[in-house]
């Protein structure tokens, strides 16, 4: 099946900068790309998505990319804002599979 | 809509004693999963079902059992505790039958004694 590695598993960040974290799939057939936010004690919720037909989306100050050739996508947060505190899941799927497969989750912490 | 419900929020079990979370969807959608969360591990997919009638394996289904009777209605079954399985668990639907845009319950906070 599918296999998600997520780096780096813990995030520091000043307000205002950037965050990047990033994502590696083994399925070179996988074709759908999900980010998920967690805040403490919360569920998870969808942020943004890609498929594989697309190579960047953004929404506002979040960003994804990907990169088929490298198996890589990564999720990119501008002008970091304390409610950017959270865990970040990514994902991957394969056509037909029915299956999402979650990588290990990012600690974001934004310092004020 | 309520969205996805689950119930109950916490649950302290004995080894060897068996429950059913309860999860349910006011959004008519066909796709239903449980993942569970263990810290460091990210979710993990349990069992997952695209309509009613219809459940397959997860990553890790082992002392799990799932049914779809009804759309809404996508119960896990644990059928004997073990330790092991205290976990956050998860409900999850979805439009899409691929899983996309998953929608999460609250979440089950379990834990096996």
């Amino acid at each position: 099946g599918e296999n998600v590695e997520q780096h780096p598993s813990t995030l520091s960040v000043q307000e205002g900068d950037s965050a990047v974290i990033k994502c590696t799939y083994s399925d070179s057939a996988s074709n759908y790309f999900p980010w998920y936010k967690q805040e403490l004690g919360k569920r998870p919720q969808l942020i943004i998505d890609i498929r594989s037909n697309v190579g960047e989306k953004k929404d506002q100050r979040i960003a994804v990319t990907l990169n088929k050739t490298a198996k890589h996508f990564s999720l990119h947060i501008t002008e970091t804002q304390p409610e950017d505190s959270a865990v970040y899941f990514c994902a991957a799927s394969t056509p037909n599979d029915y299956k999402l497969s979650f990588g290990a989750g990012t600690t974001v912490t934004v310092r004020a | 809509n309520a969205g996805v419900t689950q119930t109950p929020k916490f649950q302290v079990l004995k080894t060897g004693q068996s429950m059913t979370l309860q999860c349910a969807q006011d959004m008519n959608h066909e796709y239903m999963s449980w993942y569970r969360q263990d810290p460091g591990m990210g979710l993990r997919l349990i069992h997952y079902s695209v309509g009613a009638g219809i459940t397959d394996q997860g990553e890790v289904p082992n002392g799990y059992n799932v049914s779809r009777s009804t759309t809404e209605d996508f119960p896990l079954r644990l059928l004997s505790a073990a330790p092991s399985q205290t976990s956050v668990y998860f409900c999850a639907s979805s439009y899409s039958s691929g899983g996309e845009k998953l929608f999460f319950g609250s979440g089950t906070q379990l834990s096996v004694l």
